[in-house]
């Protein structure tokens, strides 16, 4: 059983889209970090949640702490948005960090 | 800023041999990270250090493995000996503040490790 769980796995889309990565996780958490790895390898921290809402750019993340998810949104997508998305999500019981597996988002020019 | 930096980037080794990864973090944070990356088990932390001291290290998988942090510019992960198991990526990262939960992470580019 996976304590976090990403949706949709893999992702394709067209340049300009509307996109949404869902992160469900079952565990009591202090907090839910999002992170982008590039095709090289490279990983950047995105957002770090804890209640509502942040926004970076045409990056939008959601939490709502009482359904236990999150969402990544990004808007009017760019094929330099192509990457894996992986959620983190911080336990307040285990004090240890649940992966999820990563969507791999892929946008077409 | 020269961001975190690790090495070597790439190790390729024979089951049973000795290997040791560096990492080198931001100047002036404080935590310290170490990760590991298969495509079986995803990300997964290994262990934590604040101010030098390692705080959780209950991902590190087995006795096979250690890690130190001589100073507050430096970090080793050691697997002695190596399996093929360990081939993966092993990602270091640095945040500035103590919390491991609250504080950005910067993550280095990684070391990638083939045991054959």
């Amino acid at each position: 059983k996976n304590e976090v769980e990403q949706s949709p796995q893999n992702l394709t889309a067209q340049e300009g889209e509307f996109i949404t990565i869902n992160c469900s996780y079952s565990v009591g958490i202090s907090a839910l970090h999002w992170l982008q790895q590039h095709p090289g390898g490279g990983i950047v921290s995105l957002f770090m949640l804890s209640s509502g809402k942040k926004k970076h750019g045409r990056l939008i993340a959601t939490i709502n702490i009482q359904e236990k998810h999150s969402s990544l949104h990004i808007t009017a997508s760019h094929p330099r948005d192509s990457a894996v998305y992986i959620c983190a999500a911080y336990s307040n019981t285990g004090n240890q960090f649940y992966f999820g597996t990563g969507t791999s988002l892929t946008v077409i020019p | 800023d020269a961001g975190v930096i690790q090495s070597p980037r790439h190790e390729v080794t024979e089951m049973g041999q000795e290997v040791t990864l560096r990492c080198k973090p931001i100047s002036g944070h404080n935590s310290l990270f170490w990760y590991r990356q298969t495509m079986m088990r995803g990300l997964e932390l290994l262990i934590y250090f604040n101010n030098n001291v390692p705080i959780d290290d209950s991902g590190m998988p087995e006795d096979r493995f250690s890690a130190k942090m001589p100073n507050a510019s430096f970090s080793t992960l050691k697997i002695q000996p190596s399996e093929p198991r360990d081939s993966a990526v092993y990602f270091c990262a640095s945040s500035l503040g103590p919390s491991r939960v609250y504080n950005e992470q910067f993550f280095g580019p990684g070391t990638r490790l083939t045991v054959l």
